[in-house]
């Protein structure tokens, strides 16, 4: 059964720093895409975030809100993906859920970590 | 970047009865892979997002068939043939061929009259 579970979020200063894990179990992980997206109360839902496997490079993708700030990676060994966040703004207050990517897309889901920027 | 539309944003069904979600991109989903990567989710309250649909009409596993997708190019449409009572959430299309970013549809709640 494929699961992803992700933790790391919380309440955190304006400007400071956190790191979100994807710990992944269930299938290959190190063949998949990873993404993370991200969902502020009561909205909607906003790509964050993508890895393309080890073998085409480990590659990234950003959106254009987190660019110069968020760093995703993978640690295939562990079967874990980060998202490193710095810089966090009020406005990056949401639930992030990080997403294996197949089949021509986001196929399964985490249950999410809530992450809120506030002083 | 590719802007996905959703109508109706509200969506008050009796139970019993079919439902349609409207959801046009500003620009062809069609892949010069020839696919088509346009997928649907459904959230349900305090859920997480759950793949219903994938490339237009492929019901992912363990989805009732009262689900379909349909369309091309930049229209689509999910249509739900009898609501239930467990279908109440949130229901949100997203593209995949123009990437990166990925891109939502702004979400249509469904609820029940």
């Amino acid at each position: 059964e494929v699961q992803l579970v992700e933790s790391g979020g919380g309440l955190v200063q304006p400007g400071r720093s956190l790191r979100l894990s994807c710990t992944a179990s269930g299938f290959n992980f190190g063949h998949y895409i990873m993404n993370w997206v991200r969902q502020a109360p009561g909205k909607g839902l906003e790509w964050v975030a993508l890895i393309r496997s080890n073998s085409y490079g480990g590659t990234t993708e950003y959106a254009a809100s987190v660019k110069g700030r968020f760093t995703i990676s993978r640690d295939d060994s562990k079967n874990i993906a980060y998202l490193q966040m710095n810089g966090l703004k009020t406005e990056d207050t949401a639930v992030y859920y990080c997403s294996r990517d197949a089949d021509g897309n986001l196929d399964y889901w985490g249950q999410g970590t809530l992450v809120t920027v506030s002083s | 970047d590719v802007v996905m539309t959703q109508s109706p944003l509200s969506l008050p069904v009796t139970l019993g009865q079919p439902a349609s979600i409207s959801c046009r991109s500003s620009q062809s989903l069609a892949s010069s892979d020839g696919n088509t990567y346009l997928n649907w989710f459904q959230q349900r309250p305090g859920q997480s997002p759950r793949r219903l649909i994938y490339k237009v009409s492929n019901r992912d596993s363990g989805v009732p068939d009262r689900f379909s997708g349909s369309g091309s190019g930049t229209d689509f449409t999910l249509k739900i043939s009898t609501v239930e009572a467990e279908d109440v959430g949130v229901y949100y299309c997203m593209q995949g061929t123009h990437w990166p970013p990925y891109t939502f549809g702004q979400g249509t709640r469904l609820e029940i009259k």
